[in-house]
């Protein structure tokens, strides 16, 4: 069975912190993706990666990194969170092919205050 | 810039059937997805459509037509355990999935 996990479902943590969200698969996939979700708003891409140490940009990348230092596992860092990065957090992988689909985890909702 | 509507929110019949309508413009297209989200939980895959045409998997349907930039999702036989979101997103010429804000669809007994 498909598996994608998160460190955390619910967090909270203080203005300026560093807070790291952990995402793994184990379905071998290569691709793995960062998505943040807002009412009203679709799924917004933050970072993603093809490969193991290979990471690129998404559509908001501003206030976040990410590391991937091995296939089964994406790491997204705020280095220094502020309350406009409140939201809930979504990973995702899927493999290289045909239809892409991709593999959700459960999120983490992040409370920053 | 790429756009992907959806309408935000419908109420329907438990039993009834309910189109979810999306429309898309976008920087290319490589397929079109529809997933599931219920409240608080992950989306998940129902279908995916690259070719003009309707794709049927059991009570779910899926019709594109690229000409117009225009996709619906097709529920029968609604059921209380479909109220849920329905995201529509596409897949650009970069390989990128657009996503809608979804639909959050409410089933009434």
């Amino acid at each position: 069975d498909v598996k994608v996990t998160q460190s955390s479902r619910y967090l909270v943590k203080r203005t300026g912190e560093k807070v790291f969200l952990e995402c793994v698969q184990d379905m071998d996939h290569e691709n793995m993706f960062w998505y943040r979700q807002d009412p009203g708003l679709g799924l917004r891409l933050i970072y993603f990666s093809y490969d193991v140490k290979m990471k690129e940009k998404g559509d908001i990348p501003e206030g976040y990194s990410v590391s991937r230092e091995k296939k089964e596992r994406f790491s997204l860092i705020l280095e220094s969170a502020s309350t406009n990065q409140t939201s809930m957090y979504l990973c995702a992988s899927s493999r290289t092919g045909d239809i892409n689909e991709q593999y959700f985890g459960p999120g983490t909702r992040l409370t920053v205050t | 810039g790429q756009n992907i509507d959806q309408p935000t929110e419908m109420t329907a019949t438990e039993g009834a059937i309910v189109q979810i309508n999306c429309t898309y413009q976008t920087s290319g297209f490589n397929g079109l997805f529809w997933y599931q989200q219920h409240a608080g939980e992950a989306p998940t895959f129902l279908s995916y459509n690259v070719l003009d045409g309707l794709e049927e998997k059991g009570r779910f349907s899926s019709f594109l037509s690229r000409s117009k930039g225009y996709s619906y999702l097709l529920l029968k036989e609604l059921q209380m355990k479909d109220s849920a979101s329905y995201l529509c997103a596409v897949m650009d010429s970069n390989y990128q999935l657009i996503w809608g804000a979804g639909t959050k669809l409410i089933i009434k007994p």
